[in-house]
């Protein structure tokens, strides 16, 4: 079955530094990748996606960028804010006749000011 | 606005008391389901209905169950609930491109 992979938290960064977490899949097919944030007591909120490889995703200052090369997906951001703290879900879903979302262990970010 | 709405929020219970965990739509998604949240274990789906009466199985479904009569709701239920489904729960709906809307969570414990 599908799987993903993403780096262990939990990342400390100081406010407007580079931000890396790394997301790797294992997919029959081509899937759908995503990245999910969650903000403390809140659910998941979707904040970027790839449907097709070389596709990036982006979106409040987020990205990311389909390498079916490497079957990674991994997010970045250049210049982090305290406002960023969260938990940041990779999912991959490969449809199919259940479209369910397959998703890495989470990983914690804290951003200090 | 376009949402997924879940109640309660928090909830707890005890050990036997039927429960049921409410999850509403109004996208007019035919896909949707439910995941349980564990430390350490991530999001693992619990049972999916691809639409109205079409429920099925994910990675988790023992002691729960699920229907779906109309397009909008679609209900979690705990007939017998356990310690070990203490857990957060998220409903979710599919959209055009796969990606799934989360609704904000119930927080469930079970003594």
């Amino acid at each position: 079955g599908d799987s993903v992979t993403q780096m262990e938290g939990p990342v400390t960064l100081s406010e407007e530094a580079f931000l890396t977490i790394n997301c790797t899949y294992t997919a029959t097919g081509y899937p759908s990748l995503f990245w999910y944030v969650q903000y403390p007591g809140e659910g998941l909120q979707l904040l970027l996606k790839a449907t097709k490889a070389d596709d990036k995703g982006s979106n409040k200052g987020f990205e990311a960028t389909y390498r079916k090369e490497t079957t990674s997906f991994h997010l970045e951001k250049g210049s982090v804010q305290v406002s960023d703290s969260a938990v940041y879900f990779c999912a991959a879903n490969s449809g199919g006749s259940n479209y369910k979302l397959t998703f890495g262990k989470g990983t914690l970010l804290t951003v200090n000011p | 606005e376009a949402q997924v709405t879940q109640n309660p929020r928090y909830l707890i219970t005890v050990t036997g008391k039927k429960l049921t965990v409410t999850c509403s739509q109004n996208m007019n998604h035919e896909y949707m389901s439910w995941y349980r949240q564990d430390p350490g274990l991530g999001l693992r789906q619990i049972y999916y209905s691809m639409n109205v009466e079409v429920t099925d199985k994910g990675d988790v479904p023992e002691g729960y169950k699920v229907s779906r009569k109309e397009k909008r709701n679609f209900p979690l239920i705990l007939e017998s609930p356990s310690p070990n489904q203490t857990s957060l729960y998220f409903c979710a709906s599919r959209g055009m491109e796969y990606e799934q809307y989360f609704g904000p969570g119930t927080r469930l414990t079970v003594t």
